[in-house]
């Protein structure tokens, strides 16, 4: 069974701070990638940074940055100078990469308030 | 591009009622997804369809629940007799079948009364 944690249900961070959320995932697959989704109050859900498991280098989409530890089985997400627009309810998934499906596995969520 | 759109994007319904919420995917997208979020907990799968056949239905809670998807194009979720507990976030996304190519809607609010 594949799980997905998300042990931070708010946070809250000063404009131009940095936060860090964290996930950890459980899973037998050797083959999978991780991601961390961004859902704005009553606005779609979008990508901000995937990693895939066979790679070492974290992941980086301009002020979004990741700690992939594929042993510890961690993918935490770091904002860094944080802005208002980037509060918003933040999921961590994980995708096995089976023939059929490419399903998600979601955490919780973490609500990420900015503060100016 | 036109992205995945849902509707209602709230709906309140009383207990034993039936509620149908609809999504239209990305024009050409011929795989689709329904997940829900119930309040507090994470996001869980639904179900898959690949065009108008569904590939993975493994998510759906039970027969209350009815899934379609007509001609491969829009899908319709409906929930009969609706319960208090399925009360949540119903999210749909559409993607071309890569990894990378998920696109979601921003959910439809069901709460069920």
């Amino acid at each position: 069974a594949q799980t997905v944690t998300q042990s931070q249900p708010e946070m809250s961070v000063q404009e131009a701070e940095t936060v860090t959320l964290s996930c950890t995932y459980d899973t037998s697959e050797n083959n999978y990638y991780l991601f961390w989704y961004k859902q704005p109050p009553s606005r779609q859900m979008i990508l901000v940074i995937r990693q895939e498991a066979y790679k070492q280098q974290n992941a980086t989409e301009n002020r979004f940055s990741v700690n992939f530890q594929k042993a510890a089985k961690s993918f935490s997400l770091k904002i860094s100078d944080s802005q208002l627009g980037d509060t918003a309810m933040y999921f961590c998934a994980f995708m096995p990469l089976l023939i059929a499906g490419n399903q998600f596995y979601f955490g919780t969520g973490t609500s990420l308030t900015v503060i100016p | 591009e036109a992205g995945v759109t849902q509707f209602p994007s709230h709906s309140v319904i009383e207990k034993g009622q039936t509620v149908t919420l609809r999504c239209d995917p990305i024009s050409g997208h011929d795989n689709l997804y329904w997940y829900r979020r119930v309040m507090g907990k994470e996001i869980k799968f639904l179900l898959h369809f690949v065009k108008e056949s569904k590939q993975d239905e493994s998510g759906m809670p039970n027969n209350r629940f009815l899934a379609e998807r007509t001609g491969g194009t829009y899908s319709t979720l409906k929930v009969q007799p609706a319960e208090l507990e399925d009360s949540g976030v119903y999210f749909c996304a559409s993607s071309h079948g890569t990894v990378y190519g998920y696109t979601f809607g921003s959910g439809t609010r069901l709460t069920v009364v």
